[in-house]
């Protein structure tokens, strides 16, 4: 079956601007996760859903960081008024179900480049 | 809170030499420990991971991983390392309880050489 896609795949953008990145998780997985990967840093957890709500959150950065989801479906992460230490790969996760021991399956990842 | 140490960068190893990967966590609550692996313009694969049980855990592509409480340690090894191993492999720890995000160490790139 298809896995965890991811959109755009690379985006480049001026400081200042608005970006909205795009995670598709696979079909019936209740659970999606939104992570950071700064270059020869680990992943940082941003936030987390379960169905359409965000139970944890406590990973944003800051206030221009916000991330909806529709249902069991589609989460966008947009970051207002972009700055360059936000450079960075985004990654999104989907697992079945919300327990510690599932395994999240991961998307290939949004380059984000903040010139 | 929770933690995760990968010692080492960048490792290197030659074809058919012994991989070993380590990882120390540190978790208030009993962890869960899992090792993924990133192949170059790929999203992250589960190698594999311990939740309860035998602590001794096996992988994909012949990896395995011992979680040991007494050292704090999950540590990746592989007998025999292949071309195809070449990739970034990463570390994390979730705790009990419901939801849990993953907490990634920083990463440990292997290169493996003829």
């Amino acid at each position: 079956g298809a896995g965890v896609s991811q959109s755009p795949s690379n985006k480049v953008t001026e400081k200042g601007k608005d970006v909205e990145l795009r995670c598709d998780p696979i079909s019936g997985h209740t659970a999606l996760y939104w992570y950071r990967q700064r270059l020869g840093q680990g992943l940082e957890f941003l936030i987390y859903f379960q169905g359409n709500s965000a139970p944890d959150k406590s990973g944003l950065p800051s206030d221009r960081f916000s991330a909806e989801r529709t249902g069991e479906s589609v989460s966008t992460l947009t970051i207002q008024r972009t700055q360059q230490e936000d450079s960075a790969v985004y990654l999104c996760a989907s697992s079945l179900r919300r327990g510690s021991t599932d395994t999240q399956y991961f998307g290939p990842g949004t380059r984000l480049t903040v010139l | 809170a929770q933690s995760v140490t990968q010692l080492g960068s960048h490792v290197s190893v030659s074809e058919g030499a012994l991989v070993l990967l380590r990882c120390n966590y540190s978790s208030s609550v009993p962890p869960y420990l899992f090792w993924y692996v990133q192949y170059p313009n790929q999203g992250l694969q589960l190698l594999l991971k311990y939740t309860t049980g035998a602590t001794l855990v096996k992988g994909i592509n012949g990896f395995e991983a011992e979680f040991k409480k007494s050292e704090t340690s999950f540590h990746l090894t592989k007998p025999s390392a292949h071309m195809s191993d070449a990739a970034e492999y990463f570390c994390a720890v979730s705790g009990t309880g419901t939801a849990s995000k993953l907490t990634f160490g920083t990463g440990t790139r292997l290169q493996v050489t003829l």
